[in-house]
């Protein structure tokens, strides 16, 4: 089993509607959670970062973490066609460590 | 501010070549890190820097090594180099104890023949 397990895409939505994205991790000692964007051949977009319980939104953006259940999650209000991409969850232990990244959803939103 | 700086970012190498990448991390970013990232992959850890000391190993291959110099920049070694290391090469880089939050560089596209 990977430590980071992303749902299967790819997933599809209309513009102007919510895109869902969910993660969940296998390590309990867990303590940083990203969300990096990726457009095809180019790098990582850090875009949402969460640490604690809840959510946390940033504009279009709402990171949420349960560490209980351990799964964290993107929610993207009002879909645009710019946000197709690649999602890419990531978690790390620890502040000094590596980064652990699921496989990706590839998101499409539709005009 | 300026973001991470990679170089270069295209790079062709027949096998059993050698190859230099360079990361040039943000201002004040005293750890760096390097991943690959194959085709329709997702990015795999190779290897951390701390204030100029080795922070962690991943699945780096022995064939390359890794150093960071007093400047804070970095550079990964690459010899005999074979097909399957066409990939991306990423370089991020954080402030170690704050924000805990990695930014990317643009990357090196190396393509092996």
């Amino acid at each position: 089993q990977k430590e980071v397990e992303q749902n299967s895409g790819p997933l599809s939505v209309p513009e102007g509607a919510i895109a869902s994205l969910n993660c969940t991790y296998s390590d309990r000692v867990s303590q940083s959670f990203f969300w990096y964007r990726q457009y095809s051949g180019k790098s990582p977009e850090l875009i949402m970062s969460i640490y604690s319980n809840g959510d946390k939104e940033d504009g279009r953006f709402t990171a949420q973490l349960n560490k209980a259940s351990q799964y964290v999650s993107l929610l993207i209000r009002d879909s645009q066609p710019s946000d197709s991409a690649t999602y890419l969850c990531a978690v790390k232990p620890g502040a000094n460590s590596k980064l652990t990244f699921g496989k990706g959803i590839t998101l499409s939103v539709r005009p | 501010a300026a973001g991470v700086i990679q170089s270069p970012r295209h790079l062709i190498k027949e096998k059993r070549e050698t190859a230099t990448l360079k990361c040039y991390p943000i201002s004040r970013h005293d750890t760096v890190y390097w991943y690959q990232q194959g085709p329709g992959q997702d990015p795999q850890f190779l290897i951390s820097f701390y204030e100029k000391m080795q922070s962690d190993k991943g699945s780096i291959p022995d064939r390359f090594s890794a150093q960071q110099f007093s400047d804070y920049h970095s550079e990964l070694n690459m010899s005999s180099l074979e097909l399957g290391d066409s990939a991306l090469y990423f370089c991020a880089s954080t402030e170690s104890g704050r924000d805990y939050e990695q930014y990317f560089g643009p990357g090196t596209r190396l393509t092996v023949t």
